[in-house]
């Protein structure tokens, strides 16, 4: 049973540019969660989505970031014209219906925008 | 709001001295509680939980957290570091609103001298 998978695990982008991180979560977990996590800092609750759904976005920049979690394939995290201070290790974490707070977190997406 | 402090950025232990990490935290309702580590350049690994029960919950690698209501404190320890105990450390809460987002305290590097 594979854990979380995130890819890519680095991701260089230039100023501008489209960045798309992928996460596919855990077999049976319906639930997915986005935290960003700056240099030396800790992580930041971003946005909690179910298939098809967005439940809670309040961490969410308002402008450039979106997410999705298709019925089919993996959640998307979307951030549109990058800059510098987008770059961060953006982490990935699922759960379980009948146990939502089980979190189990995927590797990370090291994005550098330069 | 829910929130989590962890007062100490850093913990300077020696070898096979007893370590502990702070956590308090602020929700309103029955806390989930948690501990996770992170290791250089990877995600979280969870350690261990506090839902309902016995005040004092046994972990991974031999940590444990006590659980303390009346001063909203989940402190993590150990008997004896190891300097592979070495790591970042996040405390979190979650609550159940209809499902359950987690939020993280800022982190505690601990570095164990051998």
């Amino acid at each position: 049973n594979a854990g979380v998978m995130q890819n890519p695990r680095h991701l260089v982008r230039r100023r501008g540019q489209e960045a798309r991180l992928r996460c596919s979560p855990m077999k049976g977990h319906s639930h997915v969660y986005w935290y960003r996590q700056l240099p030396e800092e800790g992580l930041k609750f971003m946005v909690y989505l179910q298939k098809e759904n967005i439940i809670d976005e309040s961490g969410m920049p308002k402008e450039r970031f979106s997410a999705e979690f298709p019925k089919e394939g993996p959640s998307i995290l979307r951030i549109q014209q990058v800059v510098r201070g987008d770059s961060a290790a953006y982490f990935c974490a699922s759960s379980p219906p009948e146990e939502s707070w089980g979190y189990t977190f995927g590797s990370g997406t090291r994005l550098t925008v330069v | 709001a829910q929130s989590v402090a962890q007062p100490e950025d850093q913990v300077n232990v020696a070898e096979g001295n007893p370590l502990t990490v702070k956590c308090t935290y602020s929700v309103s309702g029955n806390p989930y509680l948690f501990w996770y580590v992170q290791y250089p350049n990877r995600g979280l690994q969870f350690l261990l939980k506090y839902i309902t029960g016995d005040n004092l919950v046994k972990g991974s690698y031999g940590f444990e957290a006590e659980f303390n209501k009346s001063q909203t404190s989940f402190h993590l320890k150990k008997p004896s570091a190891l300097v592979s105990d070495s790591a970042l450390y996040f405390c979190a809460v979650s609550l159940n609103t209809g499902g359950f987002k987690t939020i993280f305290g800022a982190g505690t590097r601990l570095f164990v001298k051998a």
